[in-house]
């Protein structure tokens, strides 16, 4: 069974810092998505950054990136920047496929980081 | 629009009662699914809908009944509501073949009491 790994319960940042969520994951897939969500207060889930593990190229979203390791299984973002808004639990998520997608596979979540901006 | 929504968003009831939460997505999507976060905030996969098939059933109690009328909407019913089912249940939905991306509604928080 795969498993997601978020060794940091909490970190905390100075606005306008720049800031490193660490996960790891274990599968023995070779074709799979790998996925950041943030989840502020209000609860509602939003999609941060995807990866395709096929891809080499680390995916960037504006003030967010991501430094993907295959062969270490890991996974971790980058917010630089950070703003009050980041402010929010922020979960890496897993799910397996095939480049051309397909299937109805749920995500295997990590336990979260909860991610304090400091004014 | 709202692209998935559930309702309600807050259900408080007693223990031993029967409740359903519904979600509906407006995104044209074929899979949906139930996952369940608990009280530390670990979010689990629960069932997964392809086109009102039933595609991943995890270790749920078959308490936990999911339905889906058409591939818009998946409802969850769950019957004699037990306390450790207090928690926030999140419904989603994607398009295979199209990035895989899920979109979450905004939860439903049920407490049992």
């Amino acid at each position: 069974a795969q498993t997601v790994t978020q060794s940091q319960p909490e970190m905390s940042v100075q606005e306008a810092e720049t800031v490193t969520l660490s996960c790891t994951y274990d599968t023995s897939e070779s074709d799979y998505y790998l996925f950041w969500y943030k989840q502020p207060p209000s609860r509602q889930m939003i999609l941060v950054i995807r990866q395709e593990a096929y891809k080499q190229q680390n995916a960037t979203e504006n003030r967010f990136s991501v430094n993907f390791q295959k062969a270490a299984k890991s996974f971790s973002l980058k917010i630089s920047d950070s703003q009050l808004g980041d402010a929010a639990m922020y979960f890496c998520a897993y799910r397996a496929g095939s480049p051309s997608g397909g299937g109805a596979d749920g995500l295997t979540f990590g336990k979260g980081t909860h991610l304090i901006i400091q004014p | 629009d709202t692209a998935v929504s559930q309702t309600p968003k807050y259900l408080v009831t007693q223990m031993g009662n029967d409740k359903s939460i519904k979600c509906e997505q407006n995104l044209g999507h074929d899979t949906m699914y139930w996952y369940k976060q608990d009280s530390k905030k670990f979010l689990k996969i629960m069932f997964s809908y392809n086109n009102k098939e039933l595609i991943i059933n995890e270790t749920v109690p078959n308490r936990f009944s999911p339905k889906s009328p058409d591939k818009a909407h998946l409802n969850l019913h769950i019957n004699s509501l037990e306390l450790g089912d207090s928690a926030v249940y999140f419904c989603a939905s994607s398009q295979p073949g199209t990035g895989d991306i899920q979109y979450f509604g905004a939860g439903t928080r049920l407490s049992v009491l």
